[in-house]
């Protein structure tokens, strides 16, 4: 099956730092890539959709300033929390699909934890 | 009204029982189906795909009733490891080409 790789799997980061965390979809050329966060006990909430090539759709609620999507290619797309707070501290996880009705290949997630 | 509502659960069945989960979505438009299963802290992983006729994979059967506008999924004999949240996923596509998940409903098989 298709695989998407996501990187770093965690990450430790002080208040106030910027933390990149990286999506590829490596044996697929992905259309469309989401970005999720899930807290504790909780759902995956869709945080964005990103098309290549065009500015990411964010869902309400979701700063767009504080959570940055590029979409540079068919196969990488990244989120940038900027300025990391507590409050930010969840998992994040991506997914990639070829085309509009096609399933959903998930990364492995990003644990993030803001000191 | 949720686009996609799933009962939260907790379901607890023994093993060897049968368990059925419902989902239901409000958009007509929707045009594809899934159910994923997502383990504590890990992503979610596809389970199966829904067709309109209906489809099984071992114990899995997963059926579409686009009418009423719910899937399901029947787990038969089930094992403790079938024990995890099983989210319903329905894709809408169109100028705003959506992904919506359901809340999941949580799984514990009990020995």
């Amino acid at each position: 099956g298709a695989v998407v790789s996501q990187h770093p799997s965690w990450v430790i980061c002080k208040s106030g730092t910027s933390v990149k965390i990286e999506c590829r979809s490596l044996d697929f050329q992905a259309t469309t890539m989401f970005w999720y966060r899930q807290f504790p006990k909780q759902s995956l909430m869709l945080m964005a959709t990103s098309n290549e090539g065009s500015k990411a759709t964010y869902e309400q609620g979701v700063e767009k300033d504080k959570f940055l999507i590029n979409h540079a290619s068919l196969t990488l797309s990244t989120l940038t929390v900027t300025s990391a707070h507590p409050e930010d501290s969840s998992f994040y996880i991506c997914s990639a699909r070829r085309g509009v009705t096609e399933k959903l290949f998930f990364g492995s997630g990003t644990q993030l934890s803001v000191l | 009204r949720k686009e996609v509502e799933q009962d939260p659960g907790p379901f607890n069945v023994p093993e060897g029982a049968t368990v059925a989960f419902n989902c239901t979505y409000s958009n007509s438009a929707s045009q594809s189906f899934f159910w994923y299963r997502q383990d504590c802290r890990k992503e979610p992983k596809l389970l199966m795909s829904v067709y309109s006729s209906g489809n099984e994979d071992g114990r899995f059967t997963a059926q579409l009733n686009r009418a009423s506008q719910y899937i399901s999924l029947l787990i038969r004999d089930s094992k403790l490891s079938d024990s995890a949240t099983y989210l319903c996923v329905v894709n809408r596509a169109g100028g705003y080409q959506k992904v919506t998940f359901g809340t999941g409903t949580k799984l514990q098989v009990i020995p």
